[in-house]
């Protein structure tokens, strides 16, 4: 069982649609992180969440930390081809030596 | 922004035959560096924790003789993939953080084939 549940695991969509992503846990983060990772490449941080209820934005996309810091949710409108790759999230339980990942979404906005 | 260099990019060995894998922190100082292995299509597994000037924290069901790690220096870590086997094939990658909540900055990944 992981510590960090992510959902969907797979998600195909047309351009232009809406999604959003879950990381779901029973624990307490003091940071959650969402990552992006193209194939054959390191994972690119995308964003850090440090306080409860913290929502922040990035162009297309929309990260929420929840109020109690054991969840996260990354929302992309109007998803373009180039949104296509595999988004992870993790949560720092302690401190940056001590990170979890989930197991990850894989995404394939079709044109 | 924090940059991490991992080299080589992508190795092609012989059954039987030692690789070795280089980290490096490029603008900043990590006493901790974290070795991940990746299968096709799934998430990171993490294999290690590499600490400047200490052994190794190795995951359980990760072996420390197969997987050897080193971390000299505050900005060099390596991974040696030691007798390599065909099952040893994979994408490896590092990591490194500057300090809590600054995320983790990933090197582009090794993809090992042993043949």
């Amino acid at each position: 069982t992981q510590l960090l549940e992510q959902s969907p695991q797979f998600l195909s969509i047309q351009e232009g649609e809406n999604l959003t992503v879950y990381c779901n846990s029973s624990s307490v983060f003091s940071s959650l992180q969402w990552y992006r990772q193209e194939p054959g490449e390191g994972p690119v941080l995308l964003v850090t969440v440090v306080t409860g209820g913290e929502v922040k934005k990035l162009k297309r996309l929309t990260f929420q930390f929840g109020d109690a810091r054991k969840d996260s949710s990354l929302h992309i409108t109007a998803a373009q081809p180039g949104d296509t790759g595999l988004y992870l999230c993790a949560g720092e339980l302690r401190n940056n030596n001590d990170m979890r990942f989930g197991a990850g979404t894989r995404l394939t906005v079709k044109p | 922004g924090a940059v991490v260099s991992q080299h080589p990019s992508r190795v092609i060995c012989k059954s039987g035959t030692s690789v070795k894998i280089e980290c490096r922190s490029l603008d900043f100082q990590a006493t901790t560096m974290f070795w991940y292995r990746q299968f096709p299509k799934q998430s990171l597994m993490l294999m290690a924790t590499s600490n400047e000037g200490s052994k190794a924290t190795y995951e359980q069901g990760v072996e420390k003789d197969k997987f050897l790690i080193n971390h000299a220096s505050l900005t060099l870590s390596t991974l040696t993939v030691t007798s390599a086997h065909p099952e040893d094939s994979s994408f490896y990658i590092c990591s490194a953080s500057q300090g809590t909540h600054y995320g983790y900055t990933f090197g582009s990944g090794t993809r090992l084939t042993v043949v």
